[in-house]
């Protein structure tokens, strides 16, 4: 099993709203990641965990909150996000090491914020 | 800081062409560097990496790259384009002992049938 699945597909949430988005993988790969992909722009790195443990934030708001709760799911809790923050978000996955390896990744959350 | 450039921002071909994407890079320690492909509507796929060994490195569908460590370069190739090759390529580059992928602005291709 290749797969990085992501749920849901689409989300809308108010600027109030708490949601969450929903990332597995059964590759037993030991890292995994969030990005954020504007329309035509590249993935931007958000968070990155490895062993379950943050290992990178890269200065994302504290509207953003991730957790891993084991080595297979990975989550990014929502609270009071801004419009501008619209946008795909993206979950990978990779072997974990000193070397950068292949992430795989899933097929990503359509977030819109009214 | 580390940056990836990819110069051409939008490239059309017909079918049958020939194909080469730039990217560039600015870091100066050991690099893995990656060609990711994303379709209409598909997520991010690999299309070919490079860790060490041969510069030259084959990967799915007929495309290849080259690294070209003096020129900090790693651009990709594909002799024959296809209508089914239109999709936006990103190269990526992550520096070796990092989990950090650095992703270049992309490059929207369209094969005209």
């Amino acid at each position: 099993d290749t797969e990085v699945t992501q749920t849901p597909k689409h989300l809308v949430m108010g600027m109030t709203n708490k949601k969450s988005l929903k990332c597995e993988q059964h590759m037993g790969h030991r890292a995994m990641y969030w990005y954020k992909q504007k329309a035509k722009k590249p993935p931007e790195l958000m968070f990155v965990y490895s062993y379950e443990k943050l290992s990178i934030n890269e200065s994302v708001p504290s509207r953003f909150s991730p957790e891993c709760p084991n080595s297979s799911l990975l989550n990014l809790h929502l609270h009071a996000l801004q419009p501008e923050d619209s946008a795909l978000y993206l979950c990978a996955s990779s072997q974990p090491s000193g070397l950068a390896g292949e992430q795989f990744f899933g097929p990503g959350t359509r977030l819109t914020v009214l | 800081a580390q940056s990836v450039s990819q110069h051409n921002h939008h490239v059309i071909l017909s079918e049958a062409a020939s194909l080469e994407l730039g990217c560039n890079y600015s870091y100066g320690g050991t690099v893995n560097l990656f060609w990711y492909v994303q379709y209409p509507g598909q997520h991010l796929q690999l299309l070919l990496k490079y860790f060490s060994g041969d510069p030259l490195v084959k990967g799915i569908k007929g495309f290849e790259a080259e690294f070209i460590k003096s020129k900090f370069s790693f651009n990709l190739r594909k002799p024959s384009v296809q209508w089914s090759d239109t999709a936006e390529y990103f190269c990526a580059v992550a520096p070796s002992g990092t989990y950090k992928y650095i992703f270049g602005t992309g490059t929207r291709l369209k094969v005209l049938a």
